[in-house]
């Protein structure tokens, strides 16, 4: 069965620090998306990405964060200047249409201290 | 922003009993809903989904019905199994986009 990979599973960076958290979406899938789950919080939604460029995006994705499609597989979420608050699960999803079935990836998570 | 609630954060019911958890909504042009379970240290898993033109959808053990009178959603499983426990949180769509607003969640306890 098909699924969304993420990597690394944790990351450890320092305050400060900028971090690349990697995605493989489903192949055959066009929209791509990137959410976060603060523990014990809910899913909060980040990005989500269409034909290699941003189509919506959410009040906490501000200019600390960008998305990239580097290339036909990859899909990435930088953090640039990691704070202690950006300590959280990152899960990637894709789907093949708009307003369909998201599939979500394992998640990274990301500890910053 | 959006609001998607659950009434109950914790649900625990016993091995082969019926669970039902309910889930409201505040926007109004929500169109496409969907169940996701999540297992400890696990990404969402798909249950299953419901468009705003409908009011029930079954699937295998699964039940989702919609009330768009009161924004109110709800997800039955029948014959619940100590593999259902988890978190189940009920996500939203907007007709003006395609991400999901998530609710908090409902942590189910499936009790041997």
């Amino acid at each position: 069965e098909p699924e969304v990979t993420q990597t690394p599973s944790h990351q450890v960076t320092q305050m400060g620090q900028e971090v690349i958290l990697r995605c493989v979406p489903i192949s055959n899938h066009l929209y791509f998306y990137w959410y976060r789950q603060i523990l014990g919080q809910k899913v909060e939604f980040l990005v989500s990405f269409y034909n290699n460029e941003i189509s919506e995006k959410s009040e906490i994705f501000d200019d600390q964060f960008s998305v990239e499609r580097p290339d036909g597989s990859n899909f990435t979420l930088k953090i640039r200047s990691t704070k202690l608050e950006d300590s959280a699960m990152y899960f990637c999803a894709s789907s093949e249409l708009p307003s369909t079935e998201a599939f979500f990836g394992q998640g990274t998570r990301l500890t910053v201290v | 922003g959006e609001s998607v609630g659950l009434h109950l954060p914790t649900l625990s019911v016993q091995e082969g009993d019926n669970s039902i958890i309910n889930c409201a909504y505040s926007n109004s042009a929500s169109d496409y809903f969907i169940w996701y379970k999540q297992e400890s240290g696990k990404g969402p898993q798909f249950i299953i989904d419901i468009r705003s033109n409908m009011d029930k959808r079954q699937g295998q053990r699964v039940t989702v019905l919609l009330n768009k009178t009161v924004k109110h959603l709800s997800l039955q499983i029948a014959a619940t199994q100590p593999g259902d426990s988890a978190v189940y949180f009920c996500a939203e769509s907007p007709n003006t986009g395609n991400q999901f607003y998530f609710g908090t969640g409902t942590s189910l306890t499936v009790i041997p």
